[in-house]
């Protein structure tokens, strides 16, 4: 869905290295979302946002920080990388109803 | 907090038949059930709810059941076609007025259509 972006899709970094990762939705959702996919593992949630002041943890969040600079973009660090958040991660929205989720392209992450 | 359970972790059927996937849920809260559709080197998309005060729903070729009791529900797809390879993902959410929290997602079926 061309309605979220993600950036960067592609990211090689050394471990210990501090890393951004950004999500940018023109659907006007209200709701925004990280997760990161690993093989045989499914998707699991990082953080997610209600409104620009509202931030939760979900099942995953150590080792990871966020921030909704707007309503349209919520960015996820990794302060230190470490070799086991290789991985993709995917950024998703939703409208307050929370019904569909709607996911970006996401952006394959590797720490050596 | 909530552990959603999906099997098989791969399932191959021939073209034309049907096919059936299985996720269990832990959390008796939970009453908002996505299933998920993710092709090889795409986004997970939706393809079919549910929500608790509902036992079956059906759109077109897919219909998804749910048993509050046992907390179990299950994905069918009838008439199989081969785009209907990829991989599917359960879901669970407590739909709490607001809309629905952050998913807990099964770890995924890779569906596969036999010509």
């Amino acid at each position: 869905d061309a309605d979220v972006t993600q950036t960067p899709r592609n990211r090689i970094t050394k471990t210990g290295k501090r890393i951004m990762l950004e999500c940018s939705q023109t659907k006007g959702h209200d709701r925004m979302y990280w997760y990161r996919q690993d093989p045989g593992l499914g998707l699991r949630l990082i953080y997610y946002s209600f409104d620009v002041k509202d931030i939760n943890k979900g099942e995953i969040s150590d080792g990871y920080s966020v921030s909704r600079q707007a309503q349209a973009k919520f960015s996820l660090s990794l302060e230190s990388a470490i070799p086991n958040q290789t991985a993709l991660y995917f950024c998703a929205t939703s409208d307050l109803s929370g019904d569909e989720q709607f996911f970006g392209p996401g952006t394959r992450l590797t720490v050596l | 907090g909530e552990n959603v359970e999906q099997h098989p972790s791969t399932l191959s059927v021939q073209e034309g038949d049907s096919a059936v996937i299985k996720c269990t849920y832990s959390d008796s809260a939970s009453n908002y059930f996505p299933w998920y559709k993710q092709e090889l080197g795409k986004r997970p998309q939706l393809i079919i709810d549910i929500r608790s005060n509902v036992g079956e729903k059906k759109d077109q070729r897919i219909a998804v059941t749910l048993n509050k009791t046992a907390k179990h529900f299950s994905l069918h797809i009838t008439e199989t076609q081969p785009e209907d390879s990829a991989v599917y993902f359960c879901a669970a959410s407590m739909y709490s007025g607001g809309g629905a929290d952050g998913l807990t997602f099964g770890k995924g079926t890779h569906l596969i259509i036999q010509p």
